[in-house]
């Protein structure tokens, strides 16, 4: 089955304590991106990638950072959270980035730090 | 400006009657594409339907169309014959040119949809 996957689904953390969340998909696209959704502020990028390799910052990047080493993978590296990191997390992939093409995301995380 | 606007943060509509979402959008590109995407409180993020600018005709998917109004910088979304299982939030998106050199996608805030009984 086509898919994006996310893992973990929820986590409470606290203030500091550095973590990772991980982000697959098996439909062999180049384009990924996370997203974080915030309400009344529908979803903002935070970091995007075009290819393996390739990254950059979206709208809201400050304290975040991710990787692209492989072209299914697309983790999202929070180093030291901080609460207005509290929110849902997406990735997402295109198989490009045409005016045409969907977005395939995964089933979000939902991230609390205290 | 906000490049993509949902003006109604709740909509009320009764089972089994169509309801419109608003969504208006600021692009000066001429080449965009336009999608509705639909939230249930599971919070998983389903794609409903695509416009894109040069198309001549409004897109439907089953109960879903879309009344895009190319001049007024429209795209509202249509749901007819409501289902309970249709109350969900709903985003409204476009993708568009970016500086980055590809076609980034910008949501609206959301419309929260309740359909009652």
């Amino acid at each position: 089955e086509a898919q994006v996957t996310q893992n973990p689904r929820y986590l409470i953390t606290v203030t500091g304590k550095k973590l990772t969340v991980t982000c697959s998909q098996n439909m062999n696209h180049e384009y990924m991106s996370w997203y974080r959704q915030d309400p009344g502020l529908g979803l903002r990028q935070i970091y995007y990638s075009m290819n393996v390799e390739v990254t950059d910052k979206g709208d809201v990047p400050e304290g975040y950072k991710v990787s692209r080493k492989e072209k299914r993978n697309f983790p999202l590296i929070l180093e030291s959270p901080s609460p207005n990191q509290t929110s849902l997390y997406f990735c997402a992939s295109s198989p490009g980035t045409a005016s045409y093409n969907e977005q395939f995301f995964g089933p979000g995380t939902r991230l609390t730090v205290l | 400006a906000q490049k993509i606007t949902q003006t109604q943060p709740g909509m009320f509509v009764q089972e089994k009657e169509a309801v419109t979402l608003d969504c208006t959008y600021d692009t000066s590109d001429p080449s965009y594409g336009l999608f509705w995407y639909k939230q249930p409180s599971s919070g998983e993020m389903i794609f409903l339907i695509y416009q894109g600018s040069y198309d001549q005709q409004n897109a439907t998917e089953g109960r879903y169309s879309l009344n895009f109004q190319k001049a007024r910088k429209s795209a509202n979304l249509v749901i007819s014959a409501s289902q309970l299982g249709d109350s969900a939030m709903y985003f409204c998106a476009m993708r568009e040119p970016h500086s980055g050199g590809y076609n980034k996608l910008i949501f609206g805030a959301g419309t929260r949809l309740a359909v009652h009984p």
